[in-house]
């Protein structure tokens, strides 16, 4: 069991270029979510899904579009990348409704992001 | 929207010292999970809670869910260096499908 990866680990993107941020789980939870984490803001999350083919905003979702195509997969867009876009994004998922154990909510490794 | 005030947000201890914070919150949660980020890395699950009232250890470290369920603990009892790291609070409302609701966090530092 890998739990929840990520790729890539690193990148560095000029501004106006565009990248796909990839998570994947292993553990066939249904929800699935993008935080970014910038010093002193704790996470934010950018947009979440609660199933194959849904998506929703979250806190933070100007300038990220996301898409979940396959429940293992939850990827975030960045059409055109700007400074303020520099960041750890970190992607997290969990188990549905039901019991409470389900709440319990699992993270990935990150990835660091530097936009010039 | 929600908040959880998480305190102190930081605060240098010697090793072998007892540590406690906490959050609050205006909000009632159903649940209150606490997380440890080592650096550059993610956040990892340390201690879930479940119900109001509920005292949980996991080794030195012990958690409760605050009877009113606005409010959650965490105590590490005889820090070590390995302790060093960022701490999170996150609580879950009654409707279970909205995200968690995160504290901006706790960062220790263990002086040797």
């Amino acid at each position: 069991n890998a739990g929840v990866t990520q790729t890539p680990k690193f990148r560095v993107l000029k501004t106006g270029q565009s990248m796909t941020l990839l998570c994947a789980q292993d553990m066939n939870h249904e929800y699935m979510y993008w935080y970014r984490q910038d010093p002193g803001m704790g996470l934010r999350l950018i947009h979440y899904s609660v199933g194959e083919g849904t998506t929703a905003k979250g806190e933070v979702p100007d300038g990220y579009n996301v898409s979940r195509l396959k429940k293992q997969n939850f990827l975030l867009g960045l059409e055109s990348a700007a400074p303020s876009q520099t960041s750890v994004y970190f992607c997290a998922s969990r188990k549905s409704l039901g019991e409470a154990k389900n709440y319990e909510q699992y993270f990935g490794p990150g990835t660091r992001l530097t936009v010039t | 929207g929600q908040q959880l005030n998480q305190s102190p947000q930081s605060m240098f201890i010697q090793e072998g010292e007892d540590v406690s914070m906490n959050c609050t919150s205006s909000s009632i949660f159903n649940t209150w999970l606490w997380y440890k980020q080592d650096p550059g890395e993610g956040p990892v699950l340390l201690i879930a809670l479940y119900k109001a009232g509920e005292l949980t250890s996991n080794g030195r470290l012990t958690a409760q869910f605050g009877i009113t369920r606005k409010d959650s603990f965490l105590n590490i009892s005889a820090s070590i260096p390995s302790d060093v790291g960022i701490y999170f609070c996150a609580g879950q409302r009654n409707s279970g499908n909205t995200p968690l609701v995160f504290g901006k966090g706790t960062r220790l530092s263990v002086i040797a």
